[in-house]
Protein backbone atom coordinates (compact mmCIF):
# COMPACT_ATOMS: atom_id res chain seq x y z
CA UNK A 1 0.00 0.00 0.00
CA UNK A 2 2.04 3.64 -1.02
CA UNK A 3 1.32 6.01 1.45
CA UNK A 4 3.41 9.28 2.11
CA UNK A 5 3.19 11.60 4.75
CA UNK A 6 4.27 15.00 5.84
CA UNK A 7 6.24 16.27 8.67
CA UNK A 8 7.41 19.56 9.74
CA UNK A 9 7.32 22.64 11.52
CA UNK A 10 3.31 24.45 11.38
CA UNK A 11 5.03 28.03 12.12
CA UNK A 12 7.78 29.74 10.57
CA UNK A 13 9.14 33.20 11.04
CA UNK A 14 9.71 35.50 7.84
CA UNK A 15 13.12 35.29 6.26
CA UNK A 16 14.03 32.10 7.57
CA UNK A 17 13.89 28.53 6.37
CA UNK A 18 11.73 25.70 5.79
CA UNK A 19 12.15 22.25 5.96
CA UNK A 20 9.82 19.77 5.26
CA UNK A 21 10.25 15.83 5.32
CA UNK A 22 8.16 13.44 3.04
CA UNK A 23 8.32 9.34 4.36
CA UNK A 24 7.05 7.32 1.82
CA UNK A 25 6.26 3.27 2.11
CA UNK A 26 4.92 0.43 0.37
CA UNK A 27 7.27 1.88 -2.71
CA UNK A 28 11.12 2.43 -3.64
CA UNK A 29 12.16 6.17 -3.96
CA UNK A 30 14.68 4.45 -6.76
CA UNK A 31 11.62 3.27 -8.44
CA UNK A 32 9.42 6.55 -8.78
CA UNK A 33 9.63 10.06 -8.69
CA UNK A 34 8.21 12.60 -5.61
CA UNK A 35 6.51 15.76 -6.47
CA UNK A 36 6.14 18.93 -3.69
CA UNK A 37 2.64 20.37 -4.17
CA UNK A 38 1.28 23.91 -2.08
CA UNK A 39 -1.87 25.15 -2.12
CA UNK A 40 -2.10 28.82 -0.63
CA UNK A 41 -5.60 28.72 1.72
CA UNK A 42 -8.60 29.47 -0.33
CA UNK A 43 -6.55 29.14 -3.79
CA UNK A 44 -5.13 26.65 -6.43
CA UNK A 45 -2.07 24.52 -6.60
CA UNK A 46 1.64 24.99 -7.53
CA UNK A 47 3.82 22.18 -8.33
CA UNK A 48 6.90 22.93 -6.82
CA UNK A 49 9.29 20.49 -8.03
CA UNK A 50 10.74 16.74 -8.41
CA UNK A 51 13.20 14.44 -7.41
CA UNK A 52 13.24 11.76 -10.02
CA UNK A 53 13.90 8.34 -9.66
CA UNK A 54 17.72 8.84 -10.43
CA UNK A 55 18.17 11.47 -8.01
CA UNK A 56 17.82 14.50 -10.51
CA UNK A 57 15.61 17.11 -9.79
CA UNK A 58 13.29 20.09 -11.37
CA UNK A 59 11.94 23.23 -9.86
CA UNK A 60 9.61 25.50 -11.15
CA UNK A 61 11.30 27.84 -12.15
CA UNK A 62 9.31 30.84 -9.82
CA UNK A 63 11.17 28.77 -6.64
CA UNK A 64 14.17 27.66 -8.53
CA UNK A 65 15.90 30.50 -6.54
CA UNK A 66 14.87 29.64 -2.91
CA UNK A 67 13.93 26.06 -3.64
CA UNK A 68 15.87 22.58 -2.87
CA UNK A 69 14.59 19.12 -3.11
CA UNK A 70 16.29 16.01 -1.05
CA UNK A 71 15.90 12.19 -0.61
CA UNK A 72 17.47 9.64 1.51
CA UNK A 73 16.36 6.40 0.08
CA UNK A 74 17.74 4.35 2.95
CA UNK A 75 15.23 5.87 4.98
CA UNK A 76 12.54 6.48 2.11
CA UNK A 77 12.40 10.05 2.84
CA UNK A 78 12.37 13.28 0.51
CA UNK A 79 13.06 16.81 1.77
CA UNK A 80 11.97 20.32 0.41
CA UNK A 81 13.79 23.28 1.92
CA UNK A 82 12.92 26.37 1.17
CA UNK A 83 14.77 29.90 2.12
CA UNK A 84 13.91 33.62 2.73
CA UNK A 85 9.89 33.01 3.78
CA UNK A 86 7.59 35.46 3.01
CA UNK A 87 4.04 35.01 3.90
CA UNK A 88 2.41 34.86 0.88
CA UNK A 89 4.65 31.09 1.09
CA UNK A 90 2.00 30.13 4.07
CA UNK A 91 0.45 27.09 2.61
CA UNK A 92 -0.13 23.80 2.49
CA UNK A 93 2.65 21.92 1.47
CA UNK A 94 1.82 18.32 -0.31
CA UNK A 95 3.99 15.34 -1.49
CA UNK A 96 2.59 12.74 -4.07
CA UNK A 97 4.51 10.11 -5.78
CA UNK A 98 3.60 10.93 -10.02
CA UNK A 99 1.04 13.49 -9.03
CA UNK A 100 -1.25 10.25 -8.79
CA UNK A 101 -0.69 8.89 -4.86
CA UNK A 102 -0.66 12.15 -2.64
CA UNK A 103 -0.10 12.45 1.18
CA UNK A 104 -2.39 14.55 3.18
CA UNK A 105 -0.19 17.65 3.42
CA UNK A 106 0.71 19.44 5.91
CA UNK A 107 0.09 23.33 6.92
CA UNK A 108 2.71 25.85 7.19
CA UNK A 109 2.21 29.17 8.13
CA UNK A 110 4.37 31.85 7.92
CA UNK A 111 4.55 34.99 10.52
CA UNK A 112 6.19 36.35 13.12
CA UNK B 1 7.07 27.52 -19.43
CA UNK B 2 3.91 26.13 -19.84
CA UNK B 3 1.21 28.14 -19.00
CA UNK B 4 -2.66 26.46 -18.31
CA UNK B 5 -5.53 28.90 -18.65
CA UNK B 6 -8.31 27.47 -16.97
CA UNK B 7 -11.99 28.40 -17.28
CA UNK B 8 -14.68 29.40 -16.16
CA UNK B 9 -12.90 29.75 -12.03
CA UNK B 10 -16.61 28.48 -10.95
CA UNK B 11 -19.60 26.62 -11.83
CA UNK B 12 -22.89 26.10 -10.65
CA UNK B 13 -25.04 23.45 -11.83
CA UNK B 14 -28.06 21.60 -10.60
CA UNK B 15 -28.03 18.04 -9.80
CA UNK B 16 -28.00 15.80 -13.35
CA UNK B 17 -26.83 18.55 -15.44
CA UNK B 18 -23.66 18.41 -17.76
CA UNK B 19 -20.75 20.70 -17.24
CA UNK B 20 -17.59 21.11 -18.88
CA UNK B 21 -14.43 23.14 -18.20
CA UNK B 22 -11.73 24.45 -20.64
CA UNK B 23 -7.93 24.66 -20.49
CA UNK B 24 -6.09 25.86 -22.76
CA UNK B 25 -2.11 25.43 -23.29
CA UNK B 26 0.52 28.47 -23.90
CA UNK B 27 1.87 25.83 -26.55
CA UNK B 28 1.09 22.47 -27.92
CA UNK B 29 1.03 19.75 -24.88
CA UNK B 30 0.42 17.11 -27.16
CA UNK B 31 -2.24 15.55 -25.27
CA UNK B 32 -0.40 15.20 -21.93
CA UNK B 33 -3.23 16.66 -20.12
CA UNK B 34 -4.72 15.42 -16.79
CA UNK B 35 -7.55 16.39 -14.63
CA UNK B 36 -8.10 16.13 -10.71
CA UNK B 37 -10.76 16.13 -8.59
CA UNK B 38 -10.22 18.05 -4.82
CA UNK B 39 -13.27 18.26 -2.12
CA UNK B 40 -11.79 20.67 1.02
CA UNK B 41 -9.39 19.59 3.14
CA UNK B 42 -8.99 16.76 1.08
CA UNK B 43 -5.36 15.69 -1.17
CA UNK B 44 -6.33 15.80 -4.74
CA UNK B 45 -7.73 12.76 -6.66
CA UNK B 46 -6.27 11.66 -10.45
CA UNK B 47 -9.82 11.07 -12.29
CA UNK B 48 -8.38 11.41 -16.12
CA UNK B 49 -4.53 11.53 -17.46
CA UNK B 50 -3.46 11.90 -20.84
CA UNK B 51 -6.51 13.79 -22.03
CA UNK B 52 -9.09 11.10 -22.13
CA UNK B 53 -8.03 8.17 -20.20
CA UNK B 54 -10.24 7.25 -17.16
CA UNK B 55 -8.42 6.25 -13.72
CA UNK B 56 -9.20 3.46 -12.27
CA UNK B 57 -12.16 3.94 -10.30
CA UNK B 58 -13.00 7.04 -11.84
CA UNK B 59 -17.16 7.49 -12.82
CA UNK B 60 -17.91 6.96 -16.77
CA UNK B 61 -19.93 10.53 -16.30
CA UNK B 62 -16.09 12.00 -16.33
CA UNK B 63 -14.65 12.72 -19.77
CA UNK B 64 -12.30 14.89 -21.12
CA UNK B 65 -10.98 15.55 -24.49
CA UNK B 66 -8.88 17.84 -27.05
CA UNK B 67 -5.54 18.35 -29.01
CA UNK B 68 -3.14 21.01 -29.37
CA UNK B 69 -3.44 23.69 -26.99
CA UNK B 70 -7.54 23.00 -26.32
CA UNK B 71 -9.07 20.83 -23.70
CA UNK B 72 -12.58 19.96 -22.15
CA UNK B 73 -13.20 17.89 -19.33
CA UNK B 74 -17.25 17.09 -18.82
CA UNK B 75 -19.22 15.89 -15.82
CA UNK B 76 -22.47 14.32 -17.57
CA UNK B 77 -25.26 13.50 -15.20
CA UNK B 78 -23.76 16.15 -11.99
CA UNK B 79 -24.42 14.00 -8.74
CA UNK B 80 -24.22 15.59 -5.15
CA UNK B 81 -20.77 13.71 -4.81
CA UNK B 82 -19.13 15.91 -7.79
CA UNK B 83 -19.31 18.93 -5.60
CA UNK B 84 -15.52 20.17 -5.35
CA UNK B 85 -12.99 22.00 -7.28
CA UNK B 86 -11.33 20.50 -10.14
CA UNK B 87 -8.38 21.37 -11.66
CA UNK B 88 -6.38 20.45 -15.34
CA UNK B 89 -2.43 19.88 -15.08
CA UNK B 90 -0.13 19.91 -18.17
CA UNK B 91 2.88 17.64 -18.32
CA UNK B 92 3.97 17.62 -21.67
CA UNK B 93 7.27 19.95 -19.73
CA UNK B 94 7.46 19.67 -16.38
CA UNK B 95 4.07 20.28 -14.79
CA UNK B 96 2.09 23.11 -14.63
CA UNK B 97 -1.56 23.34 -13.03
CA UNK B 98 -4.72 25.04 -13.99
CA UNK B 99 -5.69 27.88 -11.30
CA UNK B 100 -9.01 25.58 -11.07
CA UNK B 101 -12.82 25.56 -11.37
CA UNK B 102 -14.90 25.60 -8.52
CA UNK B 103 -18.37 23.79 -8.68
CA UNK B 104 -21.21 24.41 -6.87
CA UNK B 105 -24.84 23.09 -6.36
CA UNK B 106 -27.08 25.57 -8.04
Amino acid sequence: QVQLKESGPGLVQPSETLSLTCTVSGFSLTSYGVNWVRQPPGKGLEWMGTIWNDGSTDYNSALKSRLSISRDTSKSQVFLKMNSLQTEDTAIYLCARQLRDWGQGVMVTVSS
Amino acid sequence: DIQMTQSPPSLSASLGDKVTITCQASQNINKYIAWYQQKPGKAPRLLIRYTSTLESGTPSRFSGSGSGRDYSFSISNVESEDIASYYCLQYVNLYTFGAGTKLELK
